[in-house]
C-alpha cells in the first residue's frame, strides 16, 4: 500500500495564482521529498525536507512539514502554464528502509 | 535529461510473450531501483539493487518478474508469460551511495502495453 496520499488529487489555476498541494503519511520518516512529472515521463526532484525541519525554500517552491500530523504541504507561488504536471510527495522511511514510498500525486493545471 | 536511460521507451507485446527491459543508471550510483507506475496513480516500488546485490523484492514482484544487474551496472527486468495487468509504466531510478535517499534520478521509463 502507498505511504502517502495527496490531496487534492486534481488542482485547476490561472497563471500567476498560487497553488498549494497536501500530504499525509502513516509512519516515521527520515525525509520527504517532492517530485514534479509530466505526462509520458519520468520523475524529477523538486525538494527534500529532513523530520528535523519544518520549512524549506527553492525558488517558487515552499515545503512545510509538520511530523505531529504526519503531513507535508508544497506551495508553488505565481504558477506559470510550464507548471502544469502532476506533483507527487515520496517518504524514506525510518529504520534502514532505503527506498522511497510516493503518493498517488496531484494534477495541477495552470492555464494561461 | 536526468542520465539515466531505459531502453526501449514503449513495448507492445501479445499476452503470454517475454517482455526484457533495460536500465543504465548514473555511473557513479550504486542504487538501482525498479518501480511500475499505472494510469493515475504514484510509483510502486518493485525492488532495489546496491551494487550488484538485490537487497528488497516487493510483494507486487510475482513469480513471473525477475531482475539483475550484473557487475553492478546497467540493470534488466524481465516479465515471463505477460499478462494484461502487467500494462505500465516501468521506471527506473538511480542514487548516490549513503545511508539515506537524498535524491532518486530517474529514467523516462518504458511504457508496456500487453494486448
Amino acid at each position: 500500500s502507498q505511504q502517502g496520499e495527496e490531496d487534492p488529487q486534481a488542482l485547476s489555476i490561472q497563471e500567476g495564482e498560487n497553488a498549494t498541494m497536501n500530504c499525509s503519511y502513516k509512519t516515521s520518516i527520515n525525509n520527504l521529498q517532492w517530485y514534479r512529472q509530466n505526462s509520458g515521463r519520468g520523475l524529477v526532484h523538486l525538494i527534500l525536507i529532513r523530520s528535523n525541519e519544518r520549512e524549506k525554500h527553492s525558488g517558487r517552491l515552499r515545503v512545510t512539514l509538520d511530523t505531529s500530523k504526519k503531513s507535508s504541504s508544497l506551495l508553488i507561488t505565481a504558477s506559470r502554464a510550464a507548471d502544469t504536471a502532476s506533483y507527487f510527495c515520496a517518504t524514506e522511511l525510518s529504520g534502514g528502509y532505503n527506498k522511497l514510498i510516493f503518493g498517488a500525486g496531484t494534477r495541477l493545471a495552470v492555464h494561461p | 535529461d536526468t542520465g539515466v536511460s531505459q531502453d526501449p521507451r514503449h513495448k507492445i507485446t501479445k499476452r503470454g510473450q517475454n517482455v526484457t527491459f533495460r536500465c543504465d543508471p548514473i555511473s557513479e550510483h550504486n542504487r538501482l531501483y525498479w518501480y511500475r507506475q499505472t494510469l493515475g496513480q504514484g510509483p510502486e516500488f518493485l525492488t532495489y539493487f546496491q551494487n550488484e546485490a538485490q537487497l528488497e523484492k516487493s510483494r507486487l514482484l510475482s513469480d513471473r518478474f525477475s531482475a539483475e544487474r550484473p557487475k553492478g551496472s546497467f540493470s534488466t527486468l524481465e516479465i515471463q508469460r505477460t499478462e494484461q495487468g502487467d500494462s505500465a509504466m516501468y521506471l527506473c531510478a538511480s542514487s548516490l551511495p549513503g545511508g539515506k535517499i537524498e535524491k532518486l534520478f530517474f529514467g523516462s521509463g518504458t511504457q508496456l502495453s500487453v494486448l
